[in-house]
């Protein structure tokens, strides 16, 4: 069964102190993944698209690497603007549904 | 441009109403998309259409139905609410595909009683 899983399900951190989130994938092939943020009361906003094991994606504070089994959004010395939930997705091989994760949610304390 | 419009904001039903939900785009996408948020899951997509006149179901279209008259409107329509159907809904609009760079709407928090 296709499947998404994102960790950890929260993260607080201080704020200039980088970490990463974690998106592991089970699909029977990859033809993309997502990483999308979504404020509070707000809907997602699309950050990176990735398409093949070694590639990588950067904006701003924020950059996208992707393994075979695996995606990480790596965040170097975050602000507290970097708060919110992110979110990854992935299509499978096949398909144009994307299967999405349950979310990080990030909180950057000042 | 406005982008991707959700109407209303906030809604609570008692079980068994009906209510539709608006959204519409401005930005001439051929593929639009309804999805609903619980918490501790992610986006589940409930129907979706690749045009105006062609709508299709997603993962969860049981107690939902859409339309699609124009490229720009593609309202969900609950049928019978259910407390079940207790969720944030979520519209986006893509260029063509899905896995094209999606644009989501605000959202509606809709409550069943």
């Amino acid at each position: 069964e296709d499947q998404v899983t994102q960790s950890p399900e929260a993260l607080r951190l201080q704020e200039g102190e980088s970490s990463s989130l974690n998106c592991s994938y089970t699909v029977s092939g990859l033809r993309g993944l997502f990483w999308y943020r979504q404020d509070p009361g707000k809907g997602p906003e699309f950050l990176f698209t990735l398409y093949s094991a070694g590639e990588e994606k950067e904006k701003e504070r924020l950059k996208a690497t992707l393994t075979k089994k695996e995606s990480f959004l790596h965040i170097t010395a975050p602000k507290p603007e970097d708060s919110a939930t992110y979110l990854c997705a992935v299509q499978p091989a096949g398909n144009y549904q994307l299967i999405w994760g349950a979310g990080t949610k990030l909180i950057i304390k000042p | 441009n406005a982008g991707v419009t959700q109407t209303p904001k906030f809604q609570v039903l008692k079980t068994g109403q009906s209510m539709t939900l608006q959204c519409a785009q401005d930005m001439n996408h051929e593929y639009m998309s309804w999805y609903r948020q619980d918490p501790g899951m992610g986006l589940r997509l409930i129907h979706y259409s690749v045009g105006a006149g062609i709508t299709d179901q997603g993962e969860v279209p049981n107690g939902y139905n859409v339309s699609r008259s124009t490229t720009e409107d593609f309202p969900l329509r609950l049928l019978s609410a259910a407390p079940s159907q207790t969720s944030v809904y979520f519209c986006a609009s893509s260029y063509r595909v899905q896995t094209d760079t999606q644009y989501f709407g605000p959202g509606t928090r809709l409550t069943v009683l």
